[in-house]
């Protein structure tokens, strides 16, 4: 069965620094996303992807974070200047259209510790 | 706004319980409801879906009831196992492609 992939598992990077997460969503999906879980508490949403634009973004989406499909395979998330809060499991997801019943399918995640 | 509610854990049970976790849900229109299951160390899998009042979804000796008079999604299985032990999320998608997910509920089987 396809699987959504995610490199790396697990990301340490000190305060201050950018960090960018990678995806490889399943390829016949046109819609990609990410989430977030701070350890202990709920998965939320953070942004929506289709036709090479933001389609959703949640308030934690801010101007901090960035998108991008930078080819016909990858699509990261770009994290400026990070923040200790920023410590999180950052899950990527893809899904087909928007009319479809099929559910989204998820990476195993990316653990990101910020030092 | 869309939101989801779920029994607060942590859960234990012995092996061969009977386990339910309640999901109760708020949304504007008419979502789809779905279980997602996260085993340790590992990210979220789809475990059932129900996507129209009255649906059951089940999957792994899994099941849940879409109740649209009671908005709930409640999580059943008869029989649990170690292999069940697991964080369980109920999540529900109003088309619009954004899942939100409830709290989480964690759940330690014993042999």
């Amino acid at each position: 069965e396809p699987e959504v992939t995610q490199t790396p598992s697990h990301q340490v990077t000190q305060m201050g620094q950018e960090v960018i997460l990678r995806c490889v969503p399943i390829s016949n999906h046109l819609y990609f996303y990410w989430y977030r879980q701070i350890l202990g508490q709920k998965v939320e949403f953070l942004v929506s992807f289709y036709n090479n634009e933001i389609s959703e973004k949640s308030e934690i989406f801010d101007d901090q974070f960035s998108v991008e499909r930078p080819d016909g395979s990858n699509f990261t998330l770009k994290i400026r200047s990070t923040k200790l809060e920023d410590s999180a499991m950052y899950f990527c997801a893809s899904g087909p259209g928007p009319y479809s019943n099929q559910p989204q399918h998820f990476g195993d995640g990316t653990r990101l510790s910020i030092l | 706004g869309n939101s989801v509610t779920q029994m607060e854990g942590p859960v234990t049970l012995s092996e061969e319980a009977f386990l339910t976790i309640n999901c109760t849900y708020t949304a504007t229109g008419y979502p789809s409801l779905f279980w997602y299951v996260q085993y340790p160390g590992e990210g979220l899998q789809l475990l059932l879906k129900a996507t129209k009042a009255d649906d059951k979804g089940s999957n792994k000796g899994f099941e849940a009831t879409y109740r649209k008079e009671t908005t709930s999604f409640h999580l059943e299985k008869g029989s649990v196992q170690v292999s069940d032990s697991a964080v369980y999320f109920c999540a529900l998608d109003l088309g619009s492609r954004q899942l939100s997910f409830g709290a989480g509920t964690t759940v330690t089987v014993r042999a």
